[in-house]
């Protein structure tokens, strides 16, 4: 069976810009989790989405913005960027919730200019 | 809130020796899960185990061992015989529900390197 799969692999952007990634979970999965990874630190959580509803918000400002369609798939939207928003960004599905094992994709790798 | 501790930045070894990766928690919940995962060069997380609070039972798979002790909030992680391929960054992560909000909080890793 196919893992979580994410797009692009790597982006490179201007501050200013708006960047739109996308992730597709493991078949049967529903919920999907967004997390960001700057360099030398542990992934800090963004969003959680089940059903297509929002079930969970980070402490990241409101530049940040998801989505999860029927087909379960999701796309995190960032505007606005900043130099800050350089990092890697990875998406992880599961079958519910986080207490369910979450399965990671390979990470889109966000460079701001 | 919800803590995830792991105080050793980085480790080197050398082939065969055995290694240990401390992690320690704080939680409120009564009820967590705790998480190993593996970060290879390529960068995608790779699960390695994952155990509820209720269960203290010490786990084993291959060259891996877990070693989950409640009373002192930890969570460690041992390689035995350690090889090249074990080289990566390993995150300890702890997931409950806070705020209404469900989400994996994770430590800043350990960077393991094994040399031939």
């Amino acid at each position: 069976d196919a893992g979580v799969t994410q797009s692009p692999t790597h982006l490179i952007k201007t501050r200013g810009q708006q960047v739109t990634l996308r992730c597709s979970p493991i078949s049967g999965h529903k919920s999907v989790s967004w997390y960001q990874q700057v360099l030398g630190q542990g992934p800090q959580f963004i969003f959680q989405y089940y059903e297509k509803e929002e079930r969970g918000r980070g402490n990241f400002p409101d530049r940040f913005s998801a989505r999860q369609f029927p087909n379960y798939s999701s796309e995190l939207n960032v505007n606005a960027l900043l130099l800050g928003d350089s990092a890697l960004y990875l998406c992880a599905s599961s079958l519910e919730g986080s207490t369910d094992t979450q399965y990671f994709g390979p990470g889109t790798r966000l460079t701001v200019l | 809130a919800q803590k995830v501790t792991q105080a050793q930045t980085e480790i080197s070894v050398v082939e065969k020796e055995d290694v240990t990766l401390d992690c320690v928690y704080e939680t409120r919940d009564t009820t967590y899960y705790l998480f190993w995962y593996k970060q290879p060069p390529s960068g995608e997380l790779v699960f390695l185990i994952r155990r509820n609070s209720f269960d203290e039972q010490n786990e084993i798979s291959g060259r891996y061992s877990w070693n989950f002790q409640k009373s002192t909030s930890s969570f460690n992680f041992t390689i035995t015989a350690s090889q090249v391929v074990d080289s990566a960054v390993y995150f300890c992560a702890l997931s409950g529900i806070q705020g209404g909000s469900e989400k994996l909080v994770f430590g800043k890793g350990t960077k393991l390197t094994v040399n031939p």
